[in-house]
């Protein structure tokens, strides 16, 4: 089946712009995860959804930073007023999480954006 | 909080030698573990996780890791790597029950040398 879908790949945007991210979760999946890899940083945990809401959003950077959920399927992630320190790879990940299963992560492959 | 360390941010071994990558973590009560591999421009792909039972776990690509709880450490393991093992890979641990946030690892880059 389909797996993890994220759009653009690539994003080049100039400072100060403001910036849409998409995900596309497995179908059925209901939580969604979006994380930040910096080079040499490791993943930085962004936001959870557990479908529409977002019990944990403990991971936004600035307040310039927002997500949503519609339909329990696709989000967005919106960076308004991009700086350079934005520049990374964006990781969406969607996980059927439920008490007892497996908890694995399933990845999409990420959007690099450029601030210029 | 959980943490996870890598200490090795690059391992280089020759093809068909074995490798392993090492991962700690901190906590002081139960956890979950996993690896997880990242080919070049792709995203993550889970390698095997420990949650309960046996402390020795097989996963794919014939990678194998083992929980020590005493040394909190759960380093990954192949007897003989292939070209096509090189990669990044990253330990990663939560908690068992309800929503618990996963922690990465900053990640180890494996390079297979022929």
């Amino acid at each position: 089946g389909a797996g993890v879908s994220q759009s653009p790949s690539n994003k080049v945007t100039e400072k100060g712009k403001d910036v849409e991210l998409r995900c596309d979760p497995i179908s059925g999946h209901t939580a969604l995860y979006w994380y930040r890899q910096s080079l040499g940083q490791g993943l930085e945990f962004l936001i959870y959804f557990q479908g529409n809401s977002a019990p944990d959003k403990s991971g936004l950077p600035s307040d310039r930073f927002s997500a949503e959920r519609t339909g329990g399927s696709v989000s967005t992630l919106t960076i308004q007023r991009t700086q350079q320190e934005d520049s990374a790879v964006y990781l969406c990940a969607s996980s059927p999480r439920r008490t007892g299963l497996s908890y694995e992560q399933y990845f999409g492959p990420g959007t690099r954006l450029t601030v210029t | 909080a959980q943490s996870v360390t890598q200490l090795d941010s690059q391992v280089p071994v020759f093809e068909e030698a074995p490798v392993e990558l090492r991962c700690n973590y901190s906590s002081s009560v139960s956890v979950y573990l996993f690896w997880y591999v990242q080919y070049p421009n792709q995203g993550l792909q889970l390698l095997l996780k420990y949650l309960s039972g046996s402390t020795l776990v097989k996963g794919i690509n014939g990678f194998e890791a083992e929980f020590n709880k005493s040394q909190t450490s759960f380093h990954l393991r192949k007897p003989s790597v292939h070209i096509s093992d090189t990669a990044e890979y990253f330990c990663a641990v939560t908690f068992p029950g309800g929503y618990q946030k996963v922690t990465f690892g900053t990640g180890t880059k494996l390079q297979v040398i022929p």
